[in-house]
């Protein structure tokens, strides 16, 4: 059964301190990882596209890498608005256009 | 602002209502997706429809029933709901229906009472 599991569950760091955020699946063939940011009450924001292992992405603080079991979504001198939720979501080349989402990382950064 | 609307943004309805939520992109995509958002819980995928055709139907129950009736507009009609169904009612568009990003619209936050 396709699973991803994302951790830690909730993260909280000083304003510069950096970290890294995983997201481990398990897929029978991987067709696109993606990363998303969601602030409270709204969508989820889309960040990130990764389709092979190797890859990287980046944009401004943050930089997403993947392997062949996870991906690590790796935040530089964080700043308070960098405050979120970030999910991960997996597609299966066995069942297109069904995005396996895990339950995300909520990010909490103080000034 | 992604380009996905979803009206209305709130909603409180009562178990033997009957109801509505609507979803518009303009962002020239061919597919559209309904997810439904619980506390604790993943994003859960409800349907897709590329086209305008559905393609898939994540075992949903009947007392929620899509609508595309163009490649820009997505309905999702509510009837009988219960009280679990309250949730978070996102719905995303891509280019296409594999492999491309998901742009997603605020949401709807529905109770059910």
């Amino acid at each position: 059964e396709d699973q991803v599991t994302q951790s830690p569950e909730a993260l909280r760091l000083q304003e510069g301190e950096s970290s890294s955020l995983n997201c481990s699946y398990t897929v029978s063939g991987l067709r696109g990882l993606f990363w998303y940011r969601q602030d409270p009450g709204k969508g989820p924001e889309f960040l990130f596209t990764l389709y092979s292992a190797g890859e990287e992405k980046e944009k401004e603080r943050l930089k997403a890498t993947l392997t062949k079991k996870e991906s690590f979504l790796h935040i530089t001198a964080p700043k308070p608005e960098d405050s979120a939720t970030y999910l991960c979501a997996v597609e299966d080349g066995g069942s297109q256009g069904n995005l396996i989402f895990g339950k995300g990382t909520k990010l909490s950064v103080k000034p | 602002e992604t380009g996905v609307t979803q009206t209305p943004r709130h909603l409180v309805m009562g178990m033997t209502n009957k109801k509505s939520l609507k979803c518009e992109q303009h962002l020239g995509h061919n597919a559209m997706y309904w997810y439904k958002q619980s506390a604790k819980k993943p994003l859960e995928l409800m349907f897709v429809y590329s086209l305008e055709e559905r393609v898939e139907n994540n075992s949903v129950p009947s007392r929620f029933s899509p609508e595309c009736p163009n490649s820009s507009h997505l309905f999702l009609h509510l009837h009988t709901l219960q009280p679990e169904d309250s949730a978070l009612y996102l719905c995303a568009s891509s280019q296409d229906f594999s492999g491309y990003e998901q742009y997603f619209g605020p949401g709807t936050r529905l109770t059910v009472t």
